[in-house]
């Protein structure tokens, strides 16, 4: 088995501000997935990297930057909070199949 | 683009009854995915199926491609079951295995 850590569980930041989110696997999963949940809809896909230094926007990528460092880990910048923004970003990983998901952070923009 | 419906939006059961969830999807998806959120947000992983059936405990899925529609099946249903269901579906073609996600279904258990 493996887990997936999200970085912080809770995020507050201001109109404008350039927020970071961190996600960690140890599944040794190729694939890693960033999605965005908003109050009664299903979630959706912003960044996808099916590898170390590979990016792919999903069908949300405006208003967002990806990186993957290594294997391993996947951050996600958000380049400028909206105000009243309030989401659940949540991560994934796969080896090609099934996806298995972090706790997810759960961001406040006042 | 593809899209995954999913209903019922919201469904309230009385323990030790069942029901069923249902997704269907606009075009032929490869394999699904049934997921709980639980009381902390997190996804819980129930199903993944490229065909046919597989069951659980309590909880049966059935995913039929051809006909372009999976199905969840509750039966004896507990306090602990309520909470959200999210159908997720992975198209042909797409790279990375990207999962269409549909909007979810409140269940609620009442004694």
């Amino acid at each position: 088995g493996g887990i997936i850590t999200q970085t912080p569980k809770f995020l507050i930041g201001q109109e404008g501000q350039k927020l970071t989110l961190k996600c960690q696997q140890n599944f040794n999963h190729d694939t890693m997935y960033w999605y965005r949940q908003d109050s009664g809809k299903g979630l959706r896909l912003i960044y996808y990297s099916i590898t170390e230094n590979d990016l792919q926007k999903g069908d949300l990528s405006e208003g967002y930057d990806a990186s993957r460092e290594k294997k391993s880990s996947f951050s996600l910048t958000v380049t400028s909070a909206q105000k009243n923004e309030m989401a659940v970003f949540l991560c994934a990983s796969s080896s090609g199949g099934e996806q298995y998901f972090g706790p997810g952070t759960r961001l406040t923009v006042l | 683009g593809d899209q995954v419906e999913q209903s019922p939006s919201a469904l309230s059961l009385h323990e030790g009854t069942g029901s069923a969830l249902r997704c269907n999807f606009t075009t032929t998806m490869r394999a699904v995915q049934w997921f709980r959120k639980n009381s902390r947000g997190s996804l819980i992983n129930l199903f993944y199926l490229a065909s046919g059936t597989k069951e659980n405990g309590r909880l049966k899925s059935a995913f039929d491609s051809k006909e372009r529609y999976s199905t969840l099946h509750i039966r004896d249903a507990q306090l602990e079951d309520s909470g959200t269901y999210f159908c997720a579906a992975e198209g042909y073609g797409s790279s990375g295995n990207k999962l269409i996600f549909g909007i979810g279904t409140l269940l609620s258990v009442k004694p």
